[in-house]
């Protein structure tokens, strides 16, 4: 079957600190695989995607790597932001397919 | 270019009363339609998904139905509503099934069921 998991939360860092959050999968096939966010009050937006192995998706900093030996797409970023703060989900989608699947979340807040 | 609808954006509604939010797409034709919840705190839930008029799928059996009338318009309704309804909804669409496509959301209501 198809699922993501992802590394628990919530995260508190210190501005201009590094950040990683775990995200493993699960799927048949060769999934495409996306970090979305979420600040509060709003919906989710794409943050980054790959679509296949050892590809790089980036975007504002953020970067995430399609790990096919290791099923695993970790979100990284070498400085974060106070306006980073936000929840972040991973997610797959089979191919071919158009249920996508996502991990529960991880809350981070970044202070001063 | 695309865009996605979702109203209301706060709903406050009494235990057995009725539910009906409406999400329309425009910009794009035969979209793939979802609803999902997230209550509090939690990670998303996936509801309902369409891939064409009349066509719905559901996840999670409950007192919540959805329809699509039109190829653009997913509904999310309830005859009567439970203080477990409660939530964050979400709605959002994608196209095709060909890998890599990119799931766009909406703003989401916040449901409170007193």
């Amino acid at each position: 079957g198809n699922s993501v998991t992802q590394m628990e939360g919530p995260v508190t860092l210190s501005e201009e600190a590094f950040l990683t959050i775990n995200c493993t999968y699960t799927a048949t096939g060769y999934p495409s695989l996306f970090w979305y966010v979420q600040y509060p009050g709003e919906g989710l937006q794409l943050l980054l995607k790959a679509t296949k192995a050892d590809d790089k998706g980036s975007n504002k900093g953020f970067e995430a790597t399609y790990r096919k030996e290791t099923t695993s797409f970790h979100l990284e970023k070498g400085s974060v932001q106070v306006s980073d703060s936000a929840v972040y989900f991973c997610a797959l989608t089979p191919l071919p397919g158009n249920q996508f699947y996502f991990g529960t979340g991880t809350s981070l807040t970044v202070i001063p | 270019s695309q865009t996605i609808h979702q109203w209301p954006a706060t709903l406050v509604q009494p235990v057995g009363s009725p539910l009906s939010l409406e999400c329309t797409v425009e910009g794009t034709s035969n979209p793939n339609l979802y609803w999902y919840r997230q209550a509090a705190g939690r990670g998303l839930q996936l509801l309902f998904y369409s891939v064409g008029i009349g066509q719905i799928s559901s996840e999670v059996p409950q007192n919540l139905s959805a329809s699509r009338p039109q190829d653009r318009q997913f509904i999310l309704s309830s005859k009567k509503l439970l203080l477990s309804d409660s939530g964050f909804y979400l709605c959002a669409w994608s196209v095709g099934s060909s890998g890599g496509n990119i799931q766009y959301f909406g703003a989401g209501t916040r449901l409170s069921v007193l």
